[in-house]
């Protein structure tokens, strides 16, 4: 068990929904990051959030958007759903800003079945 | 891209030997290396990580060699077991960049 939970564990939705993902980080840990697995694509970084505040960016499209809250947990919103966005989602966390040596700690992740 | 799924390199062993996952990465500018299992159905785990000023570390059952001439990290599995059956992702980093994952290898243990 890493210590980073993410609720629901799964979620079957329809094309155009919107869904909401939640994380919470390993205690202490100020980092949050999503992460995509597809069949496909491999794992994706969408994006970071640290302390709060949007860190870094990756492959995240327009239609998806993150925030981290004062408690340091976090959610990924995901609206105008395709039936490509059906993946596992993950989300880590990391003690600090994510530099050097620092390691990421997944959670069990959250399987998103688009119909 | 990296890619998972049908298409994974797999490497099929027999419990007790030892296992070499092999990973390539490109950036000769990265300076930390991280080796992840993935087990079906779950997150990738933490297993072993190395900095770019060492060529070896040593944890249990599992070692990670890096080869920064020709950009090259294995991670070797002693006495290989059944539960070590998993996919395992090597990343690599620069700086404060993201991780990048490599493609996924499954290992699969046969009794």
């Amino acid at each position: 068990d890493s210590g980073v939970t993410q609720t629901p564990k799964h979620l079957i939705t329809a094309t155009g929904q919107r869904v909401t993902l939640r994380c919470s980080p390993r205690s202490g840990d100020l980092s949050v990051y999503w992460y995509q697995q597809s069949l496909d694509q491999g794992l994706q970084f969408l994006i970071q959030y640290y302390n709060g505040e949007e860190r870094a960016k990756g492959n995240i499209l327009e239609r998806f958007s993150a925030q981290q809250f004062p408690d340091l947990h976090s959610e990924l919103n995901l609206s105008s759903l395709e039936l490509g966005d059906s993946a596992l989602y993950f989300c880590a966390s990391s003690a600090g800003t994510g530099g050097l040596q620092e390691t990421q700690y997944f959670g069990p992740g959250t399987r998103l079945l688009v119909l | 891209g990296e890619s998972v799924g049908l298409h994974l390199p797999t490497l099929s062993v027999q419990e007790g030997d030892n296992s070499i996952i092999n990973c390539a990465y490109s950036n000769s500018a990265s300076d930390y290396f991280i080796w992840y299992k993935q087990e079906s159905g779950k997150g990738p785990q933490f297993i072993i990580d190395i900095r770019s000023n060492m060529d070896k570390r040593q944890g249990q059952r599992v070692t990670v060699l890096l080869n920064k001439t020709v950009k090259h990290l294995s991670l070797q599995i002693a006495a290989t077991q059944p539960g070590d059956s998993a996919v395992y992702f090597c990343a690599d980093r620069t700086g404060f960049q993201k991780l990048v994952f490599g493609t996924g290898t499954r290992l699969l243990v046969s009794p």
